[in-house]
Order: structure tokens, then C-alpha cells, then sequence
């Protein structure tokens, strides 16, 4: 049971957007910053968002993170087949004084 | 560009003690943190801590009493110790950088470790 909570699974035809949901507590999201990985099969994950919206150098801005109370979320536009990989969501955790992550979710493209 | 690179034995006896060390290379090792992610296979990602350059330390509460990181700065290096194994140890370990408000920027490729007996 992962402290943040994401859906298992997601998916979007080509070309639309998805939503990635990350819910959590007022010991985490409320109050630090939100991160989003992104792991293709069969590599390390990757840094995709920071600071709840900020996209490193690289990152398309199909890409967009959000943050609002309790909850954040991974929005990614104008889907492509290479988007398919799994998401995790990030934050730290003043309770437990541990990064913690979402249990991650499965995005696939139809 | 700043690359890490996990090393250690890929394979560990139950109660014995998982040893590996990431190299950090292209770069020095004067970030804000390094930390320990590992990943059972076919599973979520699990943070195991992380060790400032001034050696201080953070773990997670569920392997606290296992777990010992070290710096090794003039061999830009960074350890994990996770000792009394069990099979629930198996899994992928990654190391990667961590920077106060922009989360782990680098990543190592990861290394298999498999707790048999």
C-alpha cells in the first residue's frame, strides 16, 4: 500500500490527453513539492516534472503537472505511441521523514 | 555530463549483508544528496534513503535498522549496506542524484540484486 495513490492503469488513443492522478495528505503533497517520473519498459525511471510543474530541459511541453491541496496530477497531450510507460508520482513525506512514491501507473496508448 | 553507475554482487544469501556502490562520473560528487531507490520486479519504486556530502543521513523507517550509506568524495562514490537479506530484498537498485526541490535528476541504469538460497 503506497502512500500516495495513483490508478493502476490508464490509456488514450493517439493524439488525445490523459490524466494521471496522485492523491496523498497534508504530510506530503499539501505541503512539498510534487515529482513525476516517467520509466519506459525495461529502463531507469526519469525525471519529467519538478517542483509540481516544472519540466526540465528536454521534457516536451505536452508534459504538464498541477498540484491543488491534497492531490496532483500528470497531464500529457497530443499522445504518442512512446508515451506508453509507467508513471510515478513523488514527495516528501514530513510524517515519515522518507521520500515517498505512488504505486505507479501503467499508461497504455490504443 | 554527470553519469552514475551501480556495482556489486547480483546475487546475496538470505541474512547475509547487500553491498553496492554507485560511481558517479563526469561530474563531481558535490550535490546536495545521493540516494537509494530499489524496485522489486514487476513493482512500484521504494526509496531507501539518501546521504549528503557531509555524510549526513536519511532512511526510510522501514529499513532504518538495516541500512548504512556511506561518501566516499575522493573516489566520487557512494554506498549502500543493507544488511539481514530476505528474498523481499530482490530487486532492481538504482542510485541517483537528488537536488533540494528538483527531485532525482540523474539516474544510474540499475543493477539486479537476487536474495537465494
Amino acid at each position: 500500500q503506497s502512500v500516495l495513490t495513483q490508478p493502476p492503469s490508464a490509456s488514450e488513443t493517439p493524439g488525445q490527453r490523459v490524466t494521471i492522478s496522485c492523491s496523498g495528505s497534508s504530510s506530503n503533497i499539501r505541503s512539498y513539492y510534487v515529482y513525476w517520473y516517467q520509466q519506459l519498459p525495461g529502463t531507469a525511471p526519469k525525471l519529467l516534472i519538478y517542483r509540481n510543474n516544472q519540466r526540465p530541459s528536454g521534457v516536451p511541453d505536452r508534459f504538464s503537472g498541477s498540484k491543488s491541496g491534497t492531490a496532483a496530477s500528470l497531464g500529457i497531450s497530443g499522445l504518442r505511441s512512446e508515451d506508453e510507460a509507467d508513471y510515478y508520482c513523488a514527495a516528501w513525506d514530513d510524517s515519515l521523514s522518507a521520500v515517498v512514491f505512488g504505486g505507479g501507473t501503467k499508461l497504455t496508448v490504443l | 555530463q554527470v553519469q552514475l553507475q551501480e556495482s556489486g554482487p547480483g546475487l546475496v544469501k538470505p541474512s547475509e549483508t547487500l553491498s553496492l556502490t554507485c560511481t558517479v562520473s563526469g561530474g563531481p560528487i558535490n550535490s546536495d544528496y545521493w540516494s537509494w531507490i530499489r524496485q522489486p520486479a514487476g513493482k512500484g519504486l521504494e526509496w531507501i534513503g539518501r546521504i549528503y556530502n557531509s555524510g549526513t543521513t536519511n532512511y526510510n523507517p522501514s529499513l532504518k535498522s538495516r541500512v548504512t550509506m556511506s561518501v566516499d568524495t575522493s573516489k566520487n562514490q557512494f554506498s549502500l549496506k543493507l544488511s539481514s537479506v530476505t528474498a523481499a530484498d530482490s530487486a532492481f537498485y538504482y542510485c541517483a542524484r537528488g537536488t533540494s526541490g528538483d527531485g532525482f535528476d540523474i539516474w544510474g541504469q540499475g543493477t539486479m540484486v537476487t536474495v537465494y538460497s
